[in-house]
């Protein structure tokens, strides 16, 4: 069966400070892979995607980037962290045809 | 994908069925709807999908009107770990966009003992 780890589960970081966050998927072959970030008591908004190796998609501007250095290994980064990057990132996988998306159980990333 | 409409939140009785409405009246002929939930403090959880035909399994029923412009999720026997904010999304089944993935603010359901 299909599993995704993300990690850390929680992780504090100075204004300024770098990120790297990481998802990992086992048990698929060349899946669509997803970044999202929620505000409390919102939605989920869409940050990246990506279909393949090295192929990333962006959907809003801002202070992060994303990687695909592997089929099944999707980084989320930051050469320095604003506070409003602060919320709950999550990452998903599909098949590379069809969805539905599966989804890891989170970052929670707090700025001070 | 087209726009969804949910209400903010409902209450449901434990062990009553909980019926979760969704309004999708853009939806076009080759999307689907699906439905997810979270639990606090946890990634989403995929629940069912459906086109145009009534679905069922193991975790909930999915009802859709003939027109398509709406759908009802149904938790037949709803319990105090059903408590959560439901999403539901309309996107074609094929990734032929992998993006535009959007996610509203979902219905908080609390289901009460």
């Amino acid at each position: 069966s299909q599993t995704i780890h993300q990690w850390p589960a929680t992780l504090v970081q100075p204004v300024g400070s770098p990120l790297s966050l990481e998802c990992t998927v086992e048990g698929t072959s060349n899946p669509n892979l997803y970044w999202y970030r929620q505000a409390a008591g919102r939605g989920l908004q869409l940050l990246f995607y990506s279909v393949g190796i090295g192929q990333i998609s962006s959907e809003v501007p801002q202070n992060l980037s994303a990687s695909r250095p592997q089929d099944r290994q999707f980084i989320l980064s930051s050469k320095k962290l604003l506070l409003s990057d602060s919320g709950f990132y999550l990452c998903a996988w599909s098949g590379p045809v069809v969805q539905p998306q599966h989804f890891g159980d989170g970052t929670r990333l707090s700025i001070l | 994908d087209a726009k969804t409409t949910q209400p903010p939140s409902m209450d449901c009785a434990e062990g009553r069925a909980a019926n979760l409405p969704c309004n999708h009246s853009t939806i076009s002929g080759n999307e689907y709807v699906y439905w997810y939930r979270q639990i606090h403090s946890q990634g989403p959880q995929y629940i069912i999908h459906g086109l145009k035909n009534n679905e069922t399994n193991e975790m909930a029923s999915l009802i859709i009107t003939e027109d398509r412009k709406s759908s009802t999720l149904i938790l037949p026997h709803a319990t105090l770990r059903d408590t959560a904010v439901y999403y539901c999304i309309v996107r074609p089944r094929f990734n032929t966009n992998a993006g535009k993935s959007t996610f509203g603010d979902g219905t908080t359901l609390t289901v009460k003992p």
